[in-house]
């Protein structure tokens, strides 16, 4: 399978415990996104990489959450001290860079990582 | 006023029947918009990218209307397999801002 990956699929942990996620962009893609959706919600964006730089940060990212992409290729998110409200399906996904001054190409969704704070 | 609205449905539909999504945006500076497909805890799916001329694939036609700021999604002869939500997608820059989606149910 050659799409966009994210381990672990499921993640259940108790408030106040550091978890981390990984994902794994299709080979090719320059452009690493992450994403927050609750239920009933959108997709909501939470941080964007072109190769290991970090360009663009939400609001929603507070100091809690850092991600990291070191080698260009795989990204992680990490999240401090859970709180109840971080339970949510955090969406990884991937693009190749824009070429040609056109917006670029669209993105493609890892399976996610449903995360479950107690 | 939300980046991107649409109606939450549930749109109930029967077999065969013609149904149209409707999703407005704020930021007149958006520069490409998608419908993306999200099954019940799934992954969204790119559905098809909208273009100002309007693009049709297959039974599925999209159209947008940057002056009214307003896009659309059109499905005719409704399948089983068509039941999902319909994410209305809006990107500026580098970023995709979606809409919260509409629930699409088709009954036999």
């Amino acid at each position: 399978d050659t799409g966009v990956s994210q381990d672990p699929r499921h993640k259940i942990t108790k408030r106040g415990q550091n978890v981390t996620f990984r994902c794994d962009p299709i080979s090719e893609h320059n452009r690493l996104y992450w994403y927050r959706q609750t239920l009933g919600q959108g997709p909501e964006f939470l941080t964007y990489f072109q190769n290991e730089a970090q360009l663009e940060k939400s609001r929603l990212l507070s100091d809690r959450f850092s991600a990291e992409r070191p080698k260009g290729s795989f990204s992680t998110l990490e999240i401090q001290r859970t709180e109840q409200g971080d339970s949510a399906m955090y969406l990884c996904a991937s693009s190749p860079s824009p070429t040609g001054g056109l917006p670029g190409e669209t993105q493609y969704f890892g399976p996610g990582t449903r995360l479950l704070v107690l | 006023r939300k980046e991107v609205e649409q109606d939450p449905g549930p749109f109930n539909v029967p077999e065969g029947a013609t149904v149209a999504f409707n999703c407005t945006y704020s930021n007149s500076a958006s520069q490409s918009f998608f419908w993306y497909r999200q099954d019940c805890r799934k992954e969204p799916k790119l559905l098809m990218s909208v273009y100002s001329s309007g693009n049709e694939d297959g039974r599925f036609t999209a159209q947008l209307n940057r002056a009214s700021q307003y896009i659309s999604l059109l499905i005719r002869d409704s399948k089983l397999s068509d039941s999902a939500t319909y994410l209305c997608v809006v990107k500026g820059g580098s970023t995709l801002t979606f809409g919260k989606g509409t629930m699409l149910l088709v009954s036999p």
